[in-house]
């Protein structure tokens, strides 16, 4: 299994800024995601990173709003821009080793 | 629509008793199934997974039971204990196996073991 690190493990942003979150694998992998976990909701995916192509967005989701960057095949990071009180929620970065596993998340709190 | 459904959000068990925990899928091309389970502040872990070809799959004290006509399936721990409570994720995919790429969750059941 992979040791997926990200930073930073939670923060309080106001409203119109935009926060950046870095994910860390200890190992190579061709692709990395995103998801997001609004409060009492499911967890729900928001892009796909490969490195040195651009993110494969889900519905719903646009680059303008979450842009993602992916240097090289051991780092990703999310950004959730112009932030308003409904992007509080907990986003995770996840790999794919024969299953999906997850960092343990960044609880963003938009005030 | 909510293809993969857990309508418990919590349950509370007492420890050396079994859990049950219920999911409910309305997608019938869905042909892997998943469990995992989360800490506070930690992501969610994998915990066990069953094919669509199987009814039962077991580990240690965690066994998911698959119902595919009734499109539902349940993950049981026997005998529960207090390192059990955490919040329980089900999760399904469609020809994808369990990669990331293909999942969908349910919004989770908080188990909760009694001392």
């Amino acid at each position: 299994s992979a040791v997926i690190s990200q930073k930073p493990s939670r923060d309080i942003c106001q409203r119109g800024t935009s926060l950046t979150i870095q994910c860390q694998v200890d190992s190579q992998v061709t692709m990395m995601f995103w998801y997001r976990q609004q409060p009492g909701q499911s967890l729900t995916l928001i892009a796909t990173a490969n490195q040195g192509s651009e993110a494969t967005y889900e519905s719903g989701f646009v680059i303008d709003k979450f842009p993602i960057s992916r240097p090289n095949l051991t780092f990703s990071t999310l950004t959730v821009s112009n932030l308003s009180p409904e992007d509080s929620s907990i986003y995770l970065c996840s790999v794919d080793g024969g299953v999906a596993f997850f960092g343990q998340g960044t609880r963003l709190t938009v005030v | 629509d909510q293809q993969v459904k857990q309508n418990s959000p919590s349950l509370s068990v007492q420890e050396g008793r079994i859990s049950i925990l219920n999911c409910d899928y309305t997608n019938s091309m869905f042909d892997y199934f998943l469990w995992y389970k989360k800490y506070p502040a930690e992501g969610p872990t994998f915990l066990i997974s069953i094919s669509s070809i199987k009814d039962k799959n077991e580990d240690g004290r965690f066994t998911v039971f698959l119902n595919k006509s009734a499109k539902h399936l349940s993950l049981h721990i026997v005998p529960s204990q207090p390192g059990d409570s955490a919040v329980y994720f089900c999760a399904a995919s469609e020809g994808s196996g369990g990669g990331a790429d293909g999942l969908t969750f349910g919004k989770g059941t908080h188990l909760i073991i009694q001392p």
